[in-house]
């Protein structure tokens, strides 16, 4: 069995803080994770994703995620925030199926 | 390169009814998954086809069915359309059989918003 929590459906950060979305998961086997950026009315982009090789996963627009065994945990970081980063975030997790498994969503709210 | 895409863009059907939805594979990927978000949720998968043939499925009652074309375009289908139904349909579009699972990229197409009344 798999299961992703997203801790807080809504974080609020200043144009240039540092920008935290939490995701913790479980699962049988070693994971596959994921996270993904949805802007309104449109599809999911992935921004990066962990397959058991670095723990720490550069993606793009500046965002990178560390995958922490210990912890069970897959937290998205961005140094410092931009505007256009406003957007739903998703966490994913595949672990021994094909199936994948979705957070429920963090909305990500910048303020000038 | 032309990406996934998949129409109609917006639907309103009403309880009971049935309908298709389209999606159009990004070139060369041979997988299609399809999903279901609802308002305020995650995507759920319904289903995964690979080479035209359904490899997997998530919890997701049989009226809901697909069909993958010999050119890797696919087809969601939903019959007995119920209230709870009205949601985001995405599909994606991946290289490998195992979609996801093989920690290969998926590709999603912009969705179906999907309305029962």
């Amino acid at each position: 069995a798999q299961s992703v929590t997203q801790l807080g459906s809504h974080v609020s950060v200043s144009e240039g803080a540092l920008v935290l979305l939490r995701c913790n998961y479980s699962s049988s086997v070693p994971p596959y994770l994921f996270w993904y950026v949805q802007y309104p009315n449109q599809g999911l982009q992935l921004l990066l994703k962990y397959t058991s090789a670095a723990t720490l996963v550069k993606g793009i627009n500046g965002f990178e995620a560390e995958f922490k065994k210990s912890e069970t945990s897959f937290h998205l970081t961005k140094p410092s925030a931009h505007m256009s980063d406003a957007a739903e975030y998703f966490c994913a997790v595949t672990g021994g199926s094909y199936i994948p498994t979705f957070g429920r969503g963090t909305s990500l709210i910048v303020h000038p | 390169e032309t990406g996934v895409t998949q129409s109609p863009t917006h639907l309103i059907k009403t309880r009971g009814q049935q309908v298709t939805l389209r999606c159009s594979s990004q070139s060369g990927h041979n997988t299609v998954s399809w999903y279901q978000q609802a308002l305020g949720q995650g995507p759920q998968f319904i289903f995964q086809y690979y080479r035209e043939e359904e490899n997997g499925r998530g919890n997701f009652p049989p009226r809901f069915s697909g069909l993958q074309f010999p050119n890797y375009s696919s087809e969601l289908n939903v019959n007995a359309l119920e209230l709870d139904d009205s949601a985001l349909y995405l599909c994606a579009s991946s290289l490998s059989g195992m979609g996801a699972g093989s920690g290969n990229e998926q590709f999603f197409g912009p969705g179906t918003r999907l309305t029962v009344l």
